[in-house]
């Protein structure tokens, strides 16, 4: 299994509501799911990740769940500012080091 | 001080020359990425380096050719360049040994093709 569904593909939130996305992956043997914050002309930087062995994990305003018998995880963003819009990619970690992507989640927030 | 750079920025060229990009870590990290970012944003692993031995081709056209000079550079060399190579190109770098290890990205290099 390859793929990573995510979804959805865009998304528009009002400043201060909650934002969530989600992904579904295929290889069960997989147990590091990290996610990336795109900007505008710049390269994913990484917002938060989690490991296998737990099923939540926050860190201020952003959250993520992993549901490893239904294979999903999701993002969580709450209270949303201006500078949360971006663009959101989850991915996975099949083998050793490679990272397989989502497609891409443009969140705008709007004041 | 930045982590992870790339050069140039933004490269045009015409079809049928030949490129290279550069990438350069200063976090020590021992294992270097190429990504690819086409026109609808999907990022896609093209290669990765384990102290400059390769450990990941992902079913890349020979075209393209990844050379690491010592663990702290991996450059990316294209020659016979074509329309369908017009993309962003990330280059990544992580820890090694251990698992997980996240993954720190330049801010690309954008490739536009004429």
């Amino acid at each position: 299994g390859e793929n990573v569904e995510q979804h959805p593909s865009t998304l528009s939130v009002q400043e201060g509501d909650s934002a969530v996305i989600k992904c579904t992956y295929s290889d069960s043997a997989s147990n590091y799911f990290p996610w990336y914050k795109q900007e505008l002309g710049k390269g994913p930087q990484l917002i938060i990740d989690i490991r296998s062995n737990v099923g939540e994990k926050k860190d201020q305003r952003i959250a993520v769940t992993l549901n490893k018998t239904a294979k999903h995880f999701s993002l969580h963003i709450t209270e949303t500012q201006p500078e949360d819009s971006a663009v959101y990619f989850c991915a996975e970690r099949q083998g050793a080091q490679k990272l397989v992507f989502g497609q891409g989640t443009r969140l705008t927030i709007n004041p | 001080d930045t982590a992870v750079s790339q050069t140039p920025k933004y490269l045009v060229t015409q079809m049928g020359n030949d490129k290279s990009i550069k990438c350069e870590q200063n976090l020590g990290h021992d294992t270097m990425y190429w990504y690819k970012q086409d026109s609808k944003k999907f990022l896609k692993i093209m290669f990765s380096y384990n102290n400059k031995e390769l450990i990941i081709n992902e079913t890349v056209p020979n075209r393209f050719s990844p050379k690491s000079p010592d663990k702290a550079h991996l450059n990316l060399h294209i020659n016979s360049l074509e329309l369908g190579d017009s993309a962003v190109y990330f280059c990544a770098s992580s820890r090694a040994g251990g698992i997980n290890q996240p993954q720190h990205f330049g801010d690309g290099t954008r490739l536009s093709i004429l």
